[in-house]
């Protein structure tokens, strides 16, 4: 089944250490969106791409950075994480084009920062 | 005033009910609306999408829509307790933007 895949699931990591997560479709969808959900708020878009340009939200930390190397795949980088960033980190892929742009999202990676 | 506005919850109904969720939005021009299902430490998976006004029904799931008045709702007949879960309400933009809503909390009580 063509899906959004999202590695690892939990990722612990210190504080100020850096961390990647991950993210894999095989929807052969042109748009990937990567979004900060913190418990019981609503996912908050911190960037994505369209195909290979890419959109930054105005209010994403400079601590965070993104590359998709290939259609498929998209990282996310945190460089020094703090206490804050403890969030479910949600990927997300859509066919861009027409009103129903439906994103389909991966199951997310937990990152805890100690 | 928020883009996107959902009444928080928590909203308790009996299992079997009809279960309402409503949801608000600022730009005129929003082109698309989806509403999301995500249980608690699980990824949003969407439920149905709407663009037309009127309604559009999907099982036990009907989503309405109202561009005059910004207003889309999502109603759940025959409530069951797995539809116990946070919904979230996304709109597309007229600047092809999807913001979500805050979600509101939905608990279906045996």
């Amino acid at each position: 089944d063509a899906m959004v895949i999202q590695n690892p699931r939990y990722q612990v990591t210190q504080f100020g250490k850096p961390v990647t997560l991950s993210c894999s479709q095989t929807l052969n969808h042109n748009v990937m969106y990567w979004y900060q959900q913190k418990s019981s708020q609503a996912p908050k878009l911190l960037f994505h791409y369209y195909d290979k340009d890419f959109n930054n939200e105005a209010d994403t930390p400079d601590n965070f950075q993104s590359r998709r190397p290939n259609t498929s795949f998209c990282f996310l980088d945190i460089r020094s994480p703090g206490l804050g960033d403890a969030a479910m980190y949600l990927c997300a892929a859509s066919l861009a084009g027409g009103p129903l742009e439906t994103q389909y999202f991966g199951p997310g990676t937990r990152l805890l920062v100690l | 005033q928020k883009e996107v506005e959902q009444n928080s919850g928590p909203l308790s109904v009996p299992e079997g009910a009809i279960a309402s969720l409503n949801c608000t939005y600022s730009d005129r021009g929003s082109q698309s609306f989806f509403w999301y299902r995500q249980y608690s430490g699980k990824s949003p998976e969407l439920i149905m999408f709407i663009y037309s006004n009127g309604d559009k029904e999907d099982g036990r799931f009907t989503a309405q829509l109202n561009k005059a008045s910004q207003y889309v709702s999502l109603l759940i007949r025959d409530s069951q307790p797995s539809d116990s879960a946070t919904y979230l309400c996304a709109v597309k933009t007229s600047y092809d933007k999807v913001i979500f809503g805050p979600g509101t909390s939905l608990s279906v009580i045996p």
